[in-house]
């Protein structure tokens, strides 16, 4: 079956690394991704790493995956309140753009 | 270049009433895309559009809604009779290919629906 599932909420203090998981259960997915999405605003593409990868860093942002596991996690470091946010995870296979969401972290930052 | 627009932004219509929801893509690219979150849950995909043509339509809930790309270019989305059921965010999105190694999902900001 496809299904992603995430936690609903976290919580960070500014400046704190925030850890955001995900575990889905497709076997066959290839890519698996991050979304944010900002009040008000549409779903903004952070990163996405191919299933045969084990981690991808970008900037602030580091991607984590263990396919044996189908555990996926987005690391955000020092975290600011510019990063609150809603985080979606998604996978597709062989990258095509029909994706499968979860229902996504909702990110709060405070001072 | 501008983002994919979806219009409107809000709509509040009574059960039983009609409602059309309208994308305009980026220009030029060919893929569309409707996706839809409700009530709090995961984003789940609708239907997808290669220029004029309905590629994958299994995403569709039912028979009272309706897609259509008329000429290729912006897509609109008919909701006819709308159920309390259809309330969510219904988002668009447009890519130039249908594969995100060489073209990602641009989404636009979404349209909130709510069915009273």
């Amino acid at each position: 079956g496809e299904d992603v599932e995430q936690s609903l909420f976290l919580s960070v203090r500014e400046g704190d690394s925030s850890v955001i998981n995900c575990t889905y259960t497709d076997s066959s997915s290839t890519y698996l991704y991050w979304y944010k999405q900002e009040p008000g605003a549409g779903l903004q593409l952070l990163t996405y790493i191919f299933s045969n990868m084990d981690m991808k860093q970008d900037q602030r942002l580091t991607v984590l995956l263990n396919k044996k596991d189908k555990h996926l996690s987005l690391r955000i470091a020092d975290t600011q309140t510019g990063d609150s946010a809603i985080y979606f995870c998604a996978e597709s296979k062989r990258g095509y753009n029909k994706l499968i969401f979860g229902a996504g972290t909702r990110l709060a930052v405070h001072p | 270049e501008a983002g994919v627009t979806q219009f409107p932004s809000h709509s509040v219509i009574e059960k039983g009433q009609t409602v059309t929801l309208r994308c305009d893509p980026i220009s030029g690219h060919d893929n569309l895309y409707w996706y839809r979150r409700v009530m709090g849950k995961e984003i789940k995909f609708l239907l997808h559009f290669v220029k004029e043509s309905k590629q994958d339509e299994s995403g569709m809930p039912n028979n009272r809604f309706l897609a259509e790309r008329t000429g290729g270019t912006y897509s609109t989305l008919k909701v006819q009779p709308a159920e309390l059921e259809d309330s969510g965010v219904y988002f668009c999105a447009s890519s130039q290919e249908g594969v995100v190694e060489n073209s990602p999902l641009h989404f636009g900001n979404g349209t909130r629906l709510t069915v009273t």
